[in-house]
């Protein structure tokens, strides 16, 4: 079936630096693609997504390509800031999201 | 008050309890989610419901019995849970929820511990 595969943290970056956490699939037909961040005591927020290859969706700073070639939809943000600290989640759609298991984003000052 | 609420936003109970947990989303979407998150799983699609009727159980036990008596409200009716059904309890609610890439919004959850 459908499944998505992130990269295991914590991650652990100084303010300033370059961000980059993986995420994988597997998937039949044409999936859409997203990112939720869930900060301390809070739920889920859409970050990001894009609906088909080649998209690439950006928010707040972040930004991931859709990737067909490689099933991949990497989350890439050029200079991170101690409020980025969250779990980031990689999920694909569109009818039911399938999530992955979250990277934690340590960003230290 | 804007957005999806949940209510209790922390809960402990014993196996023998019944307790409910509430959810109230305030974007006039007609789709709405229960899931379960569990420290170092994915998250778990429990429930769906689309303009009030139930269009996903996936595979919950029957402990759980959700009830949506409007578009608007979600409960989750909790009976003699078990210990592993500790977890936090994500609401969510979008447009629409048939194939259609729709944005799902989700409320802060509810911390569940089951002793």
């Amino acid at each position: 079936g459908d499944s998505v595969t992130q990269m295991e943290g914590p991650v652990t970056l100084s303010e300033e630096a370059f961000l980059t956490i993986n995420c994988t699939y597997t998937a039949t037909g044409y999936p859409s693609l997203f990112w939720y961040v869930q900060y301390p005591g809070e739920g889920l927020q859409l970050l990001l997504k894009a609906t088909k290859a080649d998209d690439k969706g950006s928010n707040k700073g972040f930004e991931a390509t859709y990737r067909k070639e490689t099933t991949s939809f990497h989350l890439e943000k050029g200079s991170v800031q101690v409020s980025d600290s969250a779990v980031y989640f990689c999920a694909l759609g569109p009818d039911k999201l399938i999530f992955g298991t979250g990277t934690r984003l340590q960003v230290f000052p | 008050e804007t957005g999806v609420t949940q209510t209790p936003r922390h809960l402990v109970m014993g196996m023998t309890n019944k307790k409910s947990l509430k959810c109230e989303q305030h974007l006039g979407h007609n789709a709405m989610y229960w899931y379960k998150q569990s420290a170092k799983k994915p998250l778990e699609l429990m429930f769906v419901y689309n303009f009030k009727e139930q269009t996903e159980n996936n595979s919950v036990p029957s402990r759980f019995s959700p009830e949506c008596p409007n578009s608007s409200h979600l409960f989750l009716h909790l009976h003699t849970l078990q210990p592993e059904d500790s977890a936090l309890y994500l609401c969510a609610s979008s447009l629409l929820s048939l194939g259609v890439q729709e944005t799902q919004y989700f409320g802060p959850g509810t911390r569940l511990l089951v002793l």
